[in-house]
């Protein structure tokens, strides 16, 4: 099974702040990387499929970039309604495997 | 409007079993792939299974800690997603998302979740 580390577990940072959070993959995957971002007590919802192609209604200050095992979700101006909790997960094989995830808190 | 919403959640004794549905509406659901996903109690995703479109065999798989005790089925023609759940742990205990995937098996779209709880 592959394997996914997300890191930091957790962050805090302020409005304004850029903000990186990195995924990687016990093994190559190509770019079949996804992202979502839940908030509390919500479902997930897809950012990012294939490590960079943006979701309909996704704010252009999300970016995704990476390939192979090393992936990066950056935000480049947090805002009050990005704070929330990260995860990407991997398409390439099955099981399907998600990294534990990266909240991100108010400074 | 696209959608999927679980029903079926609640409380099971250990050993017991369980059958989640997920109707779905606003997509033509024959054409998808789905899948489930559960999320313990403070805890992250984790992917429980998935189930391929019927010309593409209708086939499974699952993650390991579920392999052999649940089974995801499809009514194409009720437009409903199933998880059959059997000898639950109280492991199992968890919000249960049902999900469509993408061409790429990226999941865009989510259910509100259903809630499992398994104990005595």
């Amino acid at each position: 099974d592959i394997q996914m580390t997300q890191s930091p577990s957790s962050l805090s940072a302020s409005v304004g702040d850029r903000v990186t959070i990195t995924c990687r993959a016990s093994q190559s995957i190509s770019s079949s990387l996804n992202w979502y971002q839940q908030k509390p007590g919500k479902a997930p919802r897809l950012l990012f499929h294939s490590t960079s192609s943006l979701q309909s209604g996704v704010p252009s200050r999300f970016s995704g970039s990476g390939s192979g095992t090393d992936f990066t979700l950056t935000i480049s101006s947090l805002q009050p309604e990005d704070f929330a909790a990260y995860y990407c997960q991997q398409s390439y094989s099955s099981p399907l495997t998600f990294g534990g995830g990266t909240k991100v808190e108010i400074k | 409007e696209v959608q999927v919403v679980e029903s079926g959640g609640g409380l099971v004794k250990p050993g017991g079993s369980l059958r989640l549905s997920c109707a779905a509406s606003g997509f033509t659901f024959s054409k998808a792939w789905m899948s489930w996903v559960r999320q313990a109690p403070g805890r992250g995703l984790e992917w429980v299974g998935r189930i391929k479109r019927k010309t593409e065999g209708g086939t499974t798989d699952y993650a390991a800690p579920v392999k052999g005790r649940f089974t995801i089925s499809r009514d194409d023609s009720k437009n409903t997603l199933y998880l059959q759940m059997n000898s639950l742990k109280t492991e199992d205990t968890a919000v249960y998302y049902c999900t469509r995937m993408n061409y790429y098996h990226g999941m865009d779209v989510w259910g509100q979740g259903t809630t499992v709880t398994v104990s005595s």
